[in-house]
């Protein structure tokens, strides 16, 4: 049964800091990643898709990475802003979504 | 554009009542939809696979009878709850699989209340 796991749980850091979040899972067949963001009391918004045949993606201060063979993605956000304080999820996708259990992060000014 | 929309927003209804929720895909067709429900501080959970013209796959422990699943067009499946009781409450979302490289978009929700 594939697993996805999420580090850290919770972050609260400065405004400016550069971020990494982690995603790791059990089962390397997948057809894609993506992550997105949730706003509280809202759906989810997807911030970046990266297919299984490719390494990584990038937009914006967003930059994610996908490594199949040990099982993880990256999520790396530059120059945080309060504005990206949310939860991010990462999802992996075979067929359906396997969601994995969420990053809250609060980005203070 | 890829935008999914939900209606209502926000619902609250009285025990026993059945209540309907719409999910549209608005810039392109869905052949599949999925319908998930979330507790405060949870993660998603999928609760049926919605496909264009045929009957929906429900998962696990998900009541069928219960949470009524309709997709009758590529761009359009509803979700109705039957007989909703206070356990039923909860943030309901579902989301639109687009063709090609497989990716979901999301709706932005729907609160259910019941009281």
């Amino acid at each position: 049964k594939q697993e996805v796991t999420q580090i850290p749980a919770a972050l609260s850091v400065p405004e400016g800091e550069n971020l990494v979040l982690n995603c790791s899972f059990t089962d390397s067949a997948i057809y894609n990643l993506q992550w997105f963001r949730q706003d509280p009391g809202k759906g989810l918004t997807s911030l970046l898709l990266i297919q299984s045949s490719q390494r990584e993606q990038t937009s914006g201060r967003l930059n994610a990475s996908l490594d199949k063979s040990s099982g993880r993605s990256t999520l790396y956000i530059a120059a945080s802003q309060p504005g990206d304080s949310a939860t991010y999820l990462c999802a992996l996708n075979t067929d359906k979504l396997i969601f994995g259990t969420g990053t809250r992060l609060q980005v203070f000014p | 554009g890829a935008v999914v929309s939900q209606h209502p927003s926000r619902v609250i209804c009285k025990s026993g009542t059945s209540v309907k929720i719409e999910c549209r895909s608005l810039d392109f067709q869905a052949t599949t939809m999925f319908w998930y429900r979330q507790f405060p501080k949870q993660s998603l959970m999928l609760m049926a696979t919605s496909n264009e013209g045929s009957k929906a796959t429900y998962e696990q422990g998900v009541e069928k009878d219960k949470f009524l699943i309709n997709h009758a067009s590529l761009t359009l499946s509803t979700l109705t709850v039957t007989s909703a009781h206070p356990e039923d409450s909860s943030f309901y979302i579902c989301s639109a699989r687009k063709l090609g490289p497989n990716e979901q978009f999301f709706g932005p929700g729907t609160r259910l209340t019941v009281l």
